[in-house]
């Protein structure tokens, strides 16, 4: 089945770094991808992972996937307090690519 | 703004009314997805259009519908509202297709329905 899980909440320091971590259901998943919603918008896309690469890392962000353990995570360096918002992390499944949501982290970003 | 757009922003409305929530996908994309956020579900995925044609499938209940134009625009339609429909309902759209390579489904800012 289609299921993706992630834990809820995430407290962290100002310029520290943040892990947040997902597990996916479906192996079949060929792209794998973390969004971000700030309060009162819509989704905006930060990145996503090819099923047959390990890892990816773009400026702050770095994604690491395990295909094994279907485990996938995202981690912000220097966090800062723009940085706090929701983060989604979503599998791709089925031929014609609907992605399935987590239920989202809630990163808060305290001094 | 992302290039997706949704109206109307917000909407009351009573129990057991119909409303029409509506999404224009970004210029060239051809699948529009249709997804509801609410507090205790997250986020779910209700409906997939490509080029027209429903293509998949997700929670969505009998008392909704949906459909894509040959514009591309979509419409959801909700109906019999109950309190339990008040969520916020976003449009995604993509190029879409089998073969899209990553596919990233840019989304609209949403449209958030309360039912009184």
């Amino acid at each position: 089945g289609e299921d993706v899980e992630q834990s809820l909440f995430l407290s962290v320091r100002e310029g520290d770094s943040s892990v947040i971590n997902c597990t996916y259901t479906d192996s079949s998943s060929t792209y794998l991808y973390w969004y971000k919603q700030e309060p009162g918008a819509g989704l905006q896309l930060l990145t996503y992972i090819f099923s047959n690469m390990d890892m990816k890392q773009d400026q702050r962000l770095t994604v690491l996937l395990n295909k094994k353990d279907k485990h996938l995570s995202l981690r912000i360096a220097d966090t800062q307090t723009g940085d706090s918002a929701i983060y989604f992390c979503a599998e791709r499944s089925g031929g014609y690519n609907k992605l399935i949501f987590g239920a989202g982290t809630r990163l808060a970003v305290h001094p | 703004d992302s290039g997706v757009t949704q109206t109307p922003k917000h909407l009351i409305t009573a129990t057991g009314q119909r409303v029409t929530l509506r999404c224009s996908p970004r210029s060239g994309d051809l699948s529009v997805y249709w997804y509801q956020q609410s507090l205790d579900q997250g986020l779910q995925f209700l409906i997939q259009y490509y080029n027209g044609e429903e293509r998949a499938k997700g929670n969505i209940l009998e008392r909704f519908s949906a459909q894509q134009f040959p514009d591309l625009h979509s419409e959801l339609n909700l109906s019999s509202l109950e309190l339990g429909d008040s969520a916020l309902y976003f449009c995604a759209s993509s190029v879409g297709g089998i073969s899209s390579g990553a596919n990233v489904l840019t989304f609209g800012a949403g449209s958030r329905l309360t039912v009184l």
